[in-house]
């Protein structure tokens, strides 16, 4: 089983409003990988960091998201003015990295619902 | 580009019927393949994972082959289970540490 934590498990926000997610990934894991899951279920990568460097990452949605994976501290998604269509599932994984063990582990997710 | 294309939106089975969710890829780069299943309300878990060839791969009675010649990496069981009602995604990892390329998802619906 997966020992990927993130908190929280719910988040509730107004349009305009910051939110902020936190992501604890498996020990020994230095790859971290966000990704959205919409409401029907499809998957968009966000970014993704080894140990506190950014490997990749998509135009972050007019800049509105920004990420962080400090040294002794949870990896952290923050939206800084949410809006409507950012309601979604928001899954953080890690994994070992290299090509041999590609393989993602996952956290139960935040479910963000922009009111 | 590198994608991945599930053809089945949705399958519904009687229980006790063989299971079998197609998966197709492109991709110009040597790789990893994976199946992943996501429960109601639950993380995707690791279902199946392959980079070999020709090679079956097997777990919790799932059963898949990558090939390569046609680019796919079925998944297959021999008799569903109520409890495997859930979404069933194929997943491709293109490079060292690289996001996941994924398909869009088949919802798996086993009836009593």
């Amino acid at each position: 089983n997966s020992k990927v934590i993130q908190t929280p498990r719910y988040l509730v926000k107004g349009q305009g409003q910051k939110a902020k997610m936190r992501c604890i990934p498996e020990k020994g894991h230095p790859v971290v990988f966000w990704y959205q899951q919409n409401k029907n279920n499809e998957f968009k990568f966000l970014i993704n960091f080894q140990n506190q460097e950014v490997l990749q990452q998509i135009d972050m949605t007019e800049k509105r998201f920004s990420a962080e994976c400090p040294s002794n501290s949870p990896c952290s998604l923050e939206i800084q003015s949410s809006e409507a269509g950012d309601s979604a599932l928001y899954l953080c994984a890690s994994s070992r990295g290299g090509l041999n063990y590609a393989e993602q582990f996952f956290g139960p997710g935040t479910r963000l619902t922009v009111l | 580009g590198d994608s991945v294309t599930q053809t089945e939106g949705l399958v519904t089975l009687t229980e006790g019927l063989p299971v079998m969710l197609n998966c197709t890829y492109q991709t110009a780069y040597s790789t990893f393949l994976f199946w992943y299943v996501q429960h109601l309300n639950e993380a995707p878990k690791l279902l199946l994972k392959s980079s070999t060839d020709n090679k079956r791969t097997e777990h919790q009675g799932f059963h898949a082959t990558l090939h390569k010649s046609s680019s796919s990496f079925h998944l297959q069981k021999s008799s569903a289970q109520l409890s495997d009602s859930a979404l069933y995604y194929c997943a491709l990892n293109v490079g060292d540490n690289s996001k996941l390329i994924w398909g869009l998802g088949t919802s798996l619906v086993v009836n009593p």
